[in-house]
């Protein structure tokens, strides 16, 4: 039981490039979400999905994309790299988002530099 | 909406000694309450968490938190640090019941014991 996995664990890339963090989880989860870290500012809600086919946006969803094609896998994609995405993103996973209960799973994380 | 203050973005302690991580929230519902802790370059794992009944809910680690719906508080206590708690500590919210559980966190306290 690998829980929630996210590739890669480090990246570096240019400005204006793009790249896919890839997320699954293997726990038949309903929820999925991105969140991504900052030095001081805590975790922030990226995009999330309560289910296949169902996505919505989060905090700060500028910049990014996702889609939910499976149960299991919850990408995402930066179109168009910018030195302000520099952080580290999370993604996690939660039986259900409906309950409020929401206990999450959280992966080890993608370090991401944007020179 | 919710929003959730965590006190103290550093607390240095000696190890053996009690310690203190405050968090105070924001909320016009009712909410389930989190406290979530991060190793260095891991990802987040649950602490312990507050969904109803008694206020005072034990966790992993010897780690207690008390809930206080007065003073909107769920603060987070440990009569005994050991060097192995050095890590950083989220404080998070979920909206209560029948609406999407999307966690709402707090900035966190970098909790560093010292010898």
């Amino acid at each position: 039981n690998a829980g929630v996995t996210q590739t890669p664990k480090f990246q570096v890339l240019k400005t204006g490039q793009s790249m896919t963090l890839q997320c699954a989880q293997d726990m038949n989860h309903e929820y999925m979400s991105w969140y991504r870290q900052d030095p001081g500012m805590g975790l922030r809600l990226i995009h999330y999905s309560v289910g296949a086919g169902i996505t919505d946006q989060g905090e700060v969803p500028n910049g990014y994309n996702v889609s939910r094609s499976t149960t299991e896998d919850f990408p995402l994609r930066l179109l168009s790299a910018a030195p302000s995405q520099t952080s580290v993103y999370f993604c996690a996973s939660s039986y259900s988002a409906w309950t409020g209960e929401n206990i999450q799973y959280f992966g080890a994380g993608t370090r991401l530099s944007v020179l | 909406a919710q929003s959730v203050t965590q006190l103290d973005s550093q607390v240095p302690v000696f190890e053996e000694a009690p310690v203190e991580l405050r968090c105070n929230y924001s909320s016009s519902v009712s909410v389930y309450l989190f406290w979530y802790v991060q190793y260095p370059n891991q990802g987040l794992q649950l602490l312990l968490k507050y969904l109803s009944g008694s206020t005072l809910v034990k966790g992993i680690n010897g780690f207690e938190a008390e809930f206080n719906k007065s003073q909107t508080s769920f603060h987070l206590r440990k009569p005994s640090v050991h060097i192995s708690d050095t890590a950083e500590y989220f404080c998070a919210v979920s909206p209560y019941g029948g609406s999407q559980g999307n966690l709402i966190f707090g900035k966190g306290t970098k909790l560093s014991v010292k010898p």
